[in-house]
């Protein structure tokens, strides 16, 4: 089976940094994606992590940690537009992704 | 930039009434899925589809749905007799690669709703 967890909501404020964590318990386990759904819209990629480690991309970073069933994303110099449901979503292997619930993120000036 | 495209992107149909959504993936994509979002739920895998055939589904895709590739750019999601709780967001993607390899790219959604 499946289980992803996440916070249900944070809030931040405007150029800050926020972290964003997800614990996982999957059947199989390649990597894990980060998505981006901004309210009523299609969820856009963020990033991927295969290895261990911390993966920097611009403003965002993601974390790993495969023996911990572990994942964080990190957001720095926080912007209103960033205001956004963060979804976790383990690579089982199979031909799909397997959402969480997602982290609604509210950043206010 | 290349994108998935959804139409329409808003249908409201009468329960027990067929439709069907449609989608173009990105064209040098070989693996396409559908998904579906409940207002305020989370996003859910419905099924995936690689040479011309469904690779995998889940529970929610049962006899009531059905997809196909009609030609070598559409791909379509129908939904024979629809329910009061098939009312949700429908959303295409479409990747290079299967297995989670590649990232899916998700078209924009079309919302369908059921009265």
């Amino acid at each position: 089976g499946q289980n992803i967890d996440q916070p249900t909501e944070m809030t931040a404020t405007e150029g800050a940094i926020v972290q964003i964590n997800c614990t996982y318990q999957t059947s199989g386990f390649n990597g894990l994606f980060w998505y981006q759904q901004h309210a009523g819209e299609a969820p856009t990629f963020l990033s991927y992590n295969v290895l261990d480690g911390l993966e920097e991309k611009g403003r965002f970073s993601s974390f790993l940690s495969r023996s911990k069933g572990y994942s964080y994303l990190l957001l720095k110099e926080l912007q209103m537009k960033d205001s956004a449901s963060y979804l976790c979503a383990p690579n089982t292997g199979f031909q799909k992704l397997v959402f969480g619930t997602g982290t609604r993120l509210l950043v206010s000036p | 930039e290349p994108e998935v495209t959804q139409t329409p992107s808003h249908q409201v149909t009468q329960m027990g009434q067929e439709v069907i959504l449609r989608c173009v993936p990105i064209s040098n994509h070989l693996y396409f899925y559908w998904y579906r979002q409940i207002l305020g739920q989370k996003v859910e895998f419905l099924v995936s589809f690689y040479n011309n055939e469904i690779s995998e589904k889940s529970e929610i895709f049962d006899d009531q749905f059905s997809v196909e590739r009609p030609d070598g750019s559409n791909f379509t999601l129908k939904i024979r007799s629809t329910k009061l709780e098939d009312s949700a967001m429908y959303f295409c993607a479409s990747s290079e690669a299967g297995r989670g390899q590649t990232e899916a790219f998700f078209g924009q959604g079309t919302r369908l709703t059921v009265v």
